[in-house]
């Protein structure tokens, strides 16, 4: 069972900055939020991860509060290409876990 | 970051025939590999979780004797599903894990399976 809530769906202007919210009340100390995007037909690919401390790569931004109850990831900038499903999930790293995917959410950027 | 391939992209079968898909990873040794099912419109659901060299561990529904799994090496994990119906006809997808820093997740780019 996914242990994360995201909101279905969402649009985002492009250029703009995206937002993808993320709930995970239950997830335990050792455990990790990683964020996964799917394009059509498509494996999935991973955008960051981390476990408390905010993180930023060459992709995207993850925000995550001091409780860790939740997470937002930032697309600074938009593009159309952007346009997939975004999954939050949380895992622990190293033992070999797998990876349970929800519903995500479907983000679509407009021009 | 490591690079997981599948084989093949797409396969179209007919209903009672078996067909076999590869997943490789390609410059680490993938300790497990995970298979995954995805029909249209919907997440992906773990099938099953193989270790190099012992017996998948199948999810609970998945039918251990239809969708056949063998991580027979480091770098190769097959998944057979055996006399195909219409409704296996789905996009699966791999992923590969393997130790130390290569306990992240790296995921195939997915088969296409059409079963007529």
């Amino acid at each position: 069972d996914a242990k994360t809530t995201q909101p279905t769906s969402m649009d985002c202007a492009e250029g703009r900055a995206a937002n993808l919210p993320c709930n995970h009340s239950t997830i335990s100390g050792n455990e990790y939020v990683y964020w996964y995007r799917q394009i059509h037909s498509q494996g999935p690919q991973y955008i960051i991860h981390g476990l408390k401390n905010n993180e930023t790569n060459e992709m995207a931004s993850l925000i995550i509060t001091e409780d860790r109850k939740s997470s937002t990831l930032i697309l600074p900038h938009a593009t159309l290409r952007d346009t997939a499903v975004y999954y939050c999930i949380v895992r622990y790293l190293y033992n070999n876990n797998d990876m349970r995917f929800g519903a995500g959410t479907r983000l679509t950027v407009k021009p | 970051g490591a690079v997981v391939s599948q084989h093949p992209s797409w396969v179209i079968c007919k209903s009672g025939t078996s067909v076999k898909i590869e997943c490789r990873s390609l410059d680490f040794q993938a300790t497990t590999m995970f298979w995954y099912r995805q029909f249209p419109k919907q997440s992906l659901m773990l099938m099953a979780t193989s270790n190099e060299g012992s017996k998948a561990t199948y999810e609970q529904g998945v039918e251990k004797d239809k969708f056949l799994i063998n991580h027979a090496s480091l770098t190769l994990s097959t998944l057979t599903v055996t006399s195909a119906h219409p409704e296996d006809s789905s996009f699966y997808i791999c992923s590969a894990s393997g130790t130390g820093e290569s306990y992240e997740q790296y995921f195939g780019p997915g088969t296409r399976l059409t079963v007529t």
